[in-house]
């Protein structure tokens, strides 16, 4: 059973660069796809980009300009970096596996939560 | 982007009765080369991620409790809890996925009357 574990600092400065790290565990990451969703507190799901086990990725259009979603196989670990936070950055952070079969975000990391402040 | 609104916001069920939940798409998500409404619902809990508890608009996932059921198609779907348990006190969302972007409704809390 594939296992998810989001990493990274807990508070980044405005305007410096969110970065996170998403462990893989229990099945090759080369077998699937990746992504990762976000969740300001006390609010909904945004679905932030995706990542292929071919290294192909989508963005979400409102994040696109600010966003990278990068993977390292031999590590099997996958990454986000969102540069330019604000205060609207603010979120806990979740790590999926995107299932391609039934399309839905079948595993989840337990989140992160990310505060941007000075 | 499809826009997912979903309705009540809340609701309040005593144990052992039916919580309905509906969800309505801004666009149709019945594909009609494999006639499969692109439509997920997911569970979440106070403090934890969320769960996906149906795919397909009606495919329960493996391990979900038989009296979670979802329906629907075009634009207008339903997660029907058929007896509801302690353990569902939850959000509820759904999410579209036939659009290049994923997106999900605000969510409904069910809570115990």
């Amino acid at each position: 059973q594939v296992q998810l574990q989001e990493s990274g600092p807990g508070l980044v400065k405005p305007s410096e660069t969110l970065s996170l790290t998403c462990t893989v565990s229990g099945d090759s990451i080369s077998s699937y796809h990746w992504s990762w969703l976000r969740q300001p507190p006390g609010k909904g799901l945004e679905w932030i980009g995706h990542i292929h086990n071919t290294g192909s990725t989508n963005y979400s259009p409102s994040l696109k300009s600010r966003v990278t979603i990068s993977m390292d196989t031999s590590e099997s670990q996958f990454s986000l970096k969102l540069t330019s936070v604000t205060a609207a950055d603010t979120a806990v952070y979740y790590c999926t596996k995107y299932n391609r079969g039934s399309y839905a975000f079948d595993i989840w990391g337990q989140g992160t939560m990310v505060t941007v402040s000075s | 982007d499809i826009v997912m609104t979903q309705s009540p916001d809340s609701l309040a069920v005593s144990l052992g009765e039916r919580a309905t939940i509906n969800c309505k798409s801004s666009q149709s998500l019945l594909y009609n080369s494999n006639n499969k409404n692109y439509l997920a619902w997911y569970q979440q809990k106070p403090g934890q991620p969320p769960m996906v508890l149906v795919f397909w608009a009606s495919t329960r996932q493996s391990g979900v409790p038989g009296r979670f059921s979802g329906s629907g198609s075009g634009t207008d779907f339903t997660l029907t809890i058929s007896s509801l348990q302690a353990e569902d006190v939850a959000t509820y969302y759904c999410q579209q996925y036939i659009g290049t972007v994923p997106t999900f409704g605000q969510g409904t809390k069910v809570e115990i009357k």
